[in-house]
């Protein structure tokens, strides 16, 4: 079945360095988006990415969607300790409706103050 | 408060327990969706609906059922509670092509 990989699943930092995820999907995808989920708390969503090689920012966060539609990645910049947290991408196979998201498992990140 | 209430947070169940968990949301959203989330596991999705009246199974529906009488509430019912349903529980809305608003969760425990 369609598949989002992630990774890494796990990254430890400094406070200060960069932080990127990376999610490859085994199929085209219609459009991807970000989610951050908080330690105890729930997912939360970041951003919608449409349309082939999209870049967008918010403030620090990168987001860019490839060109095939296949891949994204989420780059932190000079990471800080609210930046703590696991980071989910999750694609749309269907265009005009996210109806079913295929999640990838999440990349955790912890900050070292 | 605009958003999506799950209830009730926390919930420990005895072996063959059934019980629903609930959920509502006020913002007219078409879409909603049941999700549980184990450690490693990442989100996988139980069941979902596109709309009042209509429902759809998801990659793990085996032992849950559901129902969407209404726009505003999609209830999950666990029929007969197994040890292998312990987790944390998210029921998510969203527009048909928007972002999914999450509620904060149902932690169960199956023992």
């Amino acid at each position: 079945g369609q598949q989002v990989m992630q990774i890494p699943q796990y990254q430890h930092v400094q406070e200060g360095e960069d932080f990127t995820t990376y999610c490859n999907s085994s199929t085209t995808l219609s459009n991807i988006q970000w989610y951050k989920q908080r330690p105890g708390g729930h997912p939360v969503f970041l951003i919608q990415l449409v349309k082939s090689g999209e870049v967008k920012k918010q403030k620090r966060l990168t987001f860019q969607f490839g060109e095939a539609k296949k891949n994204s990645s989420l780059h932190i910049t000079a990471t800080q300790t609210t930046d703590v947290g696991t980071y989910f991408c999750a694609g749309s196979l269907y265009a005009g409706n996210n109806r079913k998201l295929i999640w990838g498992l999440g990349t955790s990140l912890a900050v070292n103050p | 408060n605009a958003g999506v209430t799950q209830t009730p947070k926390f919930q420990v169940l005895k072996t063959g327990q059934s019980m629903t968990l609930q959920c509502a949301q006020d913002m007219n959203h078409e879409y909603m969706s049941w999700y549980r989330q184990d450690p490693g596991m990442g989100l996988r999705l139980i069941h979902y609906s596109v709309g009042a009246g209509i429902t759809d199974q998801g990659e793990v529906p085996n032992g849950y059922n559901v129902s969407r009488s209404t726009t505003e509430d999609f209830p999950l019912r666990l029929l007969s509670a197994a040890p292998s349903q312990t987790s944390v529980y998210f029921c998510a809305s969203s527009y048909s092509t928007g972002a999914y608003t999450f509620g904060s969760g149902t932690r169960l425990t199956v023992v």
